[in-house]
This record gives C-alpha cells, sequence and structure tokens, in this order.
C-alpha cells in the first residue's frame, strides 16, 4: 500500500522567515496531493492542494511543488507568521475500490517565533 | 454548501463501556465517509471507510466497529472501550477527491 514520509517533524522558524515541509510517497498511482493544517485542538483544514498533471501551485504565501518522478512533494510557507503555528499534514491520495483513498503523512509542527 | 456535524466534541468513558460517536453530512449526495484517530501527537490513522450505506471497510484490525444506517451518517462504535481507545476521532467526508473533516471527538478512556 501507500506508504507517505513527511519530514521534518518539528520545525521552529523566526517570524518573516519561509519554512519547508517534505513529504514522499511510494505509490506512483497517487494522482492527488492535499496539505492540512491543524490547529490545536481543531479539525484539519485543507489549505492547499495539488495533482499530479500539475509541477507547481501557489496560494499568497502558500506554494505546493510535486515532482512525480521522484515521487516527493514539498509546503512552501514564505513570510510566516505566528498564526501559521500549526500542525501540518501532507498526504497522496488515489481511486480504490470506489473511493478516495487518502494516506496521511505523520505531521510536522510548525512553530512560528515572534 | 456542504457542513459535517460530528458529535460530542469531547468524552470521558470509563474502560469497558460502550461508545457511539455519530457523524453526519449536509449538502452532498452518496459521500465517501471516513473515519480517523489521531493519537496524542502523532498522525492520522484511517480506521474505516464506507462508499455507501451499509458498506464498511475497516484499514485496522481493532476494538472498533462502524456502521452507514443512512447514506449520509456514519457511526463509530465499540462494546467496550480500552484504555488504549484514548485519543482524537475525526470524521471525513469526500466525493471527487478533497476530503473535509468534522470538528472531531476527543475521547479519553479512564
Amino acid at each position: 500500500g501507500e506508504n507517505v514520509e513527511q519530514h521534518p517533524s518539528t520545525l521552529s522558524v523566526q517570524e518573516g522567515d519561509s519554512a519547508v515541509i517534505k513529504c514522499t510517497y511510494s505509490d506512483s498511482a497517487s494522482n492527488y496531493f492535499p496539505w492540512y493544517k491543524q490547529e490545536l485542538g481543531k479539525r484539519p483544514q485543507l489549505i492547499i492542494d495539488i495533482r499530479s498533471n500539475v509541477g507547481e501551485k501557489k496560494d499568497q504565501r502558500i506554494a505546493v511543488t510535486l515532482n512525480k518522478t521522484a515521487k516527493h512533494f514539498s509546503l512552501h510557507i514564505t513570510e510566516t507568521q505566528p498564526e501559521d503555528s500549526a500542525v501540518y499534514f501532507c498526504a497522496a491520495s488515489k481511486k480504490s475500490g470506489g473511493y478516495q483513498k487518502v494516506t496521511f503523512g505523520t505531521g510536522t509542527k510548525l512553530q512560528v517565533i515572534p | 454548501s456542504q457542513t459535517i456535524h460530528q458529535w460530542p466534541a469531547t468524552l470521558v468513558q470509563p474502560v469497558g463501556s460502550p461508545l457511539s460517536l455519530e457523524c453526519t453530512v449536509e449538502g452532498t449526495s452518496n459521500p465517501n465517509l471516513y473515519w480517523y484517530r489521531q493519537a496524542a501527537g502523532r498522525g492520522l490513522q484511517l480506521l474505516f471507510y464506507s462508499v455507501g450505506i451499509g458498506q464498511i471497510s475497516s484499514e485496522v484490525p481493532q476494538n472498533l466497529s462502524a456502521s452507514r444506517p443512512q447514506d449520509r451518517q456514519f457511526i463509530l462504535s465499540s462494546k467496550k472501550l480500552l484504555l488504549s481507545d484514548s485519543g482524537f476521532y475525526l470524521c471525513a467526508w469526500s466525493v471527487v477527491q478533497e476530503a473535509f473533516f468534522g470538528q472531531g471527538t476527543r475521547l479519553t478512556v479512564v
């Protein structure tokens, strides 16, 4: 089955600096890669996603890149702010037996230091 | 627009007691429904998924069961809770590819 690895597990950056979180996946059939942000005690919220026919996608301070050949994708946050502090999950998804099988990474706890 | 409701938000239950968590989705038909568990400080583990009424698949063997009595209702149950069942339980739905989560239930088994 799919295996998603996510690094680093924790990340501390100074406010205004950039943060990069990296994920790798194993199943070449995965074709959809969402990123979720989970604030303490709350539900994960979808913040950005990328499909396998696209190499890069940007939404204001957040960008994702996908390298299908190497099977890795990354989340980039620029000009970080304290409210960016949260746990971020990557995921790899594919159609499997009639449903969308989503495999999550183990999460990265991002701390933005004011 | 679609919304997902999950309750209760928090629950403290003694070991050996039964469990029932409920999740309902509004604004969509025939969604894929999921139950995830998140242990403290850890990632999201898929417990069950359902592609339709009465269709339940389990990803991992465990002390829990799931049921889907209606198209937009998904229930997570246990006959006898264990200490290891403590965690943050999340219901989620998807139709195309994006998965959206309920608010979660923080279960503490004492």
